[in-house]
């Protein structure tokens, strides 16, 4: 079955670097769109960025653009997401996430990993 | 970029009675090439990741109780809990794949009266 297994979170200063990693299995990675999606404590959703099955387009939130990178490994089934210059609402779970159809571009999210905490405090 | 929002923020309806959820989109996520409209809807339960519902406004997931129904075309979508259980106590949050960035509606708390 599929799973989405993200790591790499944990409390990091304003201003710092942290990279979560998502390791997938169970579907054929390179076929599958992926996104990250956030959620702060006790906040609703909040869609952070996209990478083609391919990676040939990434989009990203205005929130985050142009601190956070997403990137894909497909040889590895490892999506990553590197953040820059950290701020304290950036604070949140961090889910991985995976497109409900392959090979598709404007898909609904179809599973949802367990998320990992990232905390921006000094 | 496209926002979404939803009505009421919570709502707490009698085990066995209908629950409404309603969602706008700030502009139509209708594609007019294959009639699609790009909304989503998800439940999230206390401290698990969010579930897929709903797809194509309508579509219902596979293994979804027919219970939860979606509707709506354009810019206006409702989320219907025709008969609410005690396991649908959750948060549900509407969403447009229509563009970049593919915004959340603010969620909508559904609870037991």
């Amino acid at each position: 079955q599929v799973q989405l297994v993200e790591s790499g979170g944990g409390v990091v200063q304003p201003g710092r670097s942290l990279r979560l990693s998502c390791t997938a299995s169970g579907f054929t990675f390179s076929s599958y769109g992926m996104h990250w999606v956030r959620q702060g404590p006790g906040k609703g959703l909040e869609w952070v960025a996209v990478i083609w099955y391919d990676g040939s387009n990434k989009y990203y939130a205005d929130s985050v653009k142009g601190r956070f990178t997403i990137s894909r490994d497909n040889s590895k089934n490892t999506l990553y997401l590197q953040m820059n210059n950290l701020r304290a609402e950036d604070t949140a779970v961090y889910y991985c996430a995976r497109d409900y159809y392959d090979r598709t571009t404007y898909a609904p999210v179809g599973y949802w990993g367990q998320g990992t905490l990232v905390t921006v405090s000094s | 970029d496209i926002v979404m929002t939803q009505s009421p923020d919570s709502l707490a309806v009698s085990l066995g009675e209908r629950a409404t959820i309603n969602c706008k989109s700030s502009q139509s996520v209708l594609y007019s090439s294959n009639n699609k409209n790009y909304l989503a809807w998800y439940q999230q339960k206390p401290g698990q990741p969010p579930k897929l519902l709903i797809y194509w406004a309508s579509t219902r997931e596979s293994g979804v109780p027919d219970r939860f129904s979606g509707s709506g075309s354009g810019t206006d979508f409702t989320l219907t809990i025709s008969s609410l259980q005690a396991e649908d106590v959750a948060v549900y949050y509407c969403q447009q794949y229509y563009t970049t960035p593919f915004t959340f509606g603010p969620g909508t708390t559904v609870d037991i009266k």
